[in-house]
């Protein structure tokens, strides 16, 4: 079964580097997401992206937030200077349309992210 | 605005007996509406979608949902819990629009017992 997969499942990283969390969605999918949930609290939404551009974004996305899609198959997030506040699981999602039916979306595994 | 919420942060029931977990949505429009599960350290897997069909929708593991628009909920379901089930259940409302972004409720933890 096709499923969203997500690079890598823990990173460690120091505060003020940049990291970059990959996703590769679903083949067919044309709307990618990432949402982020910082532990003990609800699962946030950051960002929807279709057709290379950014389609809706939270107050949490700021400059500090980046997305790509590099090439026909991986979602990039990047953070550029992380913050001890940036410690959450970020979890990728696809879907295959934006708008009327199969707009669900399909979750990754999610890459926990450790800011120290 | 969307938005859901799940009224209990936890529940316990014992093995073999049904589960309710409860959820009641605010959305000025006709919503869609999803629940997910989370296991440990595991991702978000999708148990279930309602889209304006069918009011009583069913889901993966014998989980169902029925959408009643007159108490604004959206409870789930299941008639006898299994010990496999014990995880964190979302209840998600899709806000209108192309590409729109999902609001999660607070999440419910089902426990279950022997």
């Amino acid at each position: 079964e096709p499923e969203v997969t997500q690079t890598p499942s823990h990173q460690v990283t120091q505060m003020g580097q940049e990291v970059i969390l990959r996703c590769v969605p679903i083949s067919n999918h044309l709307y990618f997401y990432w949402y982020r949930q910082i532990l003990g609290q609800k699962v946030e939404f950051l960002v929807s992206f279709y057709n290379n551009e950014i389609s809706e974004k939270s107050e949490i996305f700021d400059d500090q937030f980046s997305v790509e899609r590099p090439d026909g198959s991986n979602f990039t997030l990047k953070i550029r200077s992380t913050k001890l506040e940036d410690s959450a699981m970020y979890f990728c999602a696809s879907s295959e349309a934006g708008r009327g039916v199969n707009t669900e979306a399909f979750f990754g595994q999610g890459t926990r992210l450790t800011v120290v | 605005a969307q938005s859901v919420t799940q009224l209990d942060s936890h529940v316990s029931v014992s093995e073999g007996t049904p589960v309710l977990l409860r959820c009641n949505y605010s959305s000025s429009y006709s919503p869609s509406l999803f629940w997910y599960v989370q296991h440990p350290n595991k991702g978000l897997q999708l148990l279930l979608k309602y889209t304006s069909a069918a009011t009583l929708v069913k889901g993966i593991n014998g989980f169902e949902a029925e959408f009643k628009k007159s108490e604004t909920s959206f409870h789930l379901t299941k008639p006898s819990a299994h010990m496999s089930d014990a995880a964190e259940y979302f209840c998600v409302v899709r806000h209108t629009g192309t590409a729109s972004k999902l609001t999660f409720g607070t999440g419910t933890r089902l426990q279950v017992t022997l």
